[in-house]
């Protein structure tokens, strides 16, 4: 079957550094994608990756290791704003999007 | 500006009523999905088109149907078969190899 795992929830501390895992099983890979997502709201468009190694924007970053499975979001510099959910889907074989159940990051003072 | 409309925001149900959920698109894309999301679940796929006049059932398509007569519009009709209607539904639109980008949702409840 297709799975996608990240943790639940996690907290870190304003100005600093978090890194949110997820790694993944599917049938066919066509890319994975980190979409930011606040309480009530819309997920929106963070990241991309389809090629091995580390995409940087910002004060966001991805990484991607196809051979692992697994995936990395680094938020680097937190701001109370980066409260939020952070999902985690990877475009299958069929190129419809796979969701993992998302991880709650909460950012305290 | 380009986006994405659902509506309306907020939607309530009466037992044994359909109710149809408005999803627009200006942004010209031909693929067009609708998910739902329940609290701590991932997006869960009803229904996508990817083209006018076409469409394929997702993983939870019972008791949803659909319809895509125009390129910029994908409603959603949540039908009174659906038991558990009670959710906040996402519509997505995607171009060629592009992430896909959403509407603002709309929350469904049952009165």
């Amino acid at each position: 079957g297709q799975n996608i795992d990240q943790p639940t929830e996690m907290t870190a501390t304003e100005g600093a550094i978090v890194q949110i895992n997820c790694t993944y099983q599917t049938s066919g890979f066509n890319g994975l994608f980190w979409y930011q997502q606040h309480a009530g709201e819309a997920p929106t468009f963070l990241s991309y990756n389809v090629l091995d190694g580390l995409e940087e924007k910002g004060r966001f970053s991805s990484f991607l290791s196809r051979s692992k499975g697994y995936s990395y979001l680094l938020l680097k510099e937190l701001q109370m704003k980066d409260s939020a959910s952070y999902l985690c889907a990877v475009r299958d074989r069929g190129y419809q999007l796979i969701w993992g159940a998302g991880t709650k990051l909460i950012i305290k003072p | 500006d380009g986006g994405i409309t659902q509506s309306p925001k907020y939607l309530f149900r009466k037992e044994g009523q359909n109710v149809t959920l408005s999803c627009e698109q200006n942004l010209n894309h031909d693929a067009m999905y609708w998910y739902r999301q329940d609290p701590g679940q991932g997006l869960r796929l009803i229904y996508y088109s990817q083209i006018v006049n076409d469409f394929q059932k997702g993983d939870i398509a019972e008791g949803y149907s659909v319809s895509r007569e125009k390129k910029e519009s994908f409603p959603l009709t949540v039908t009174s078969a659906q038991k558990n209607p009670t959710a906040f539904y996402l519509c997505a639109s995607r171009a060629g190899n592009q992430p896909q980008h959403f509407g603002d949702g709309t929350r469904l409840s049952i009165l």
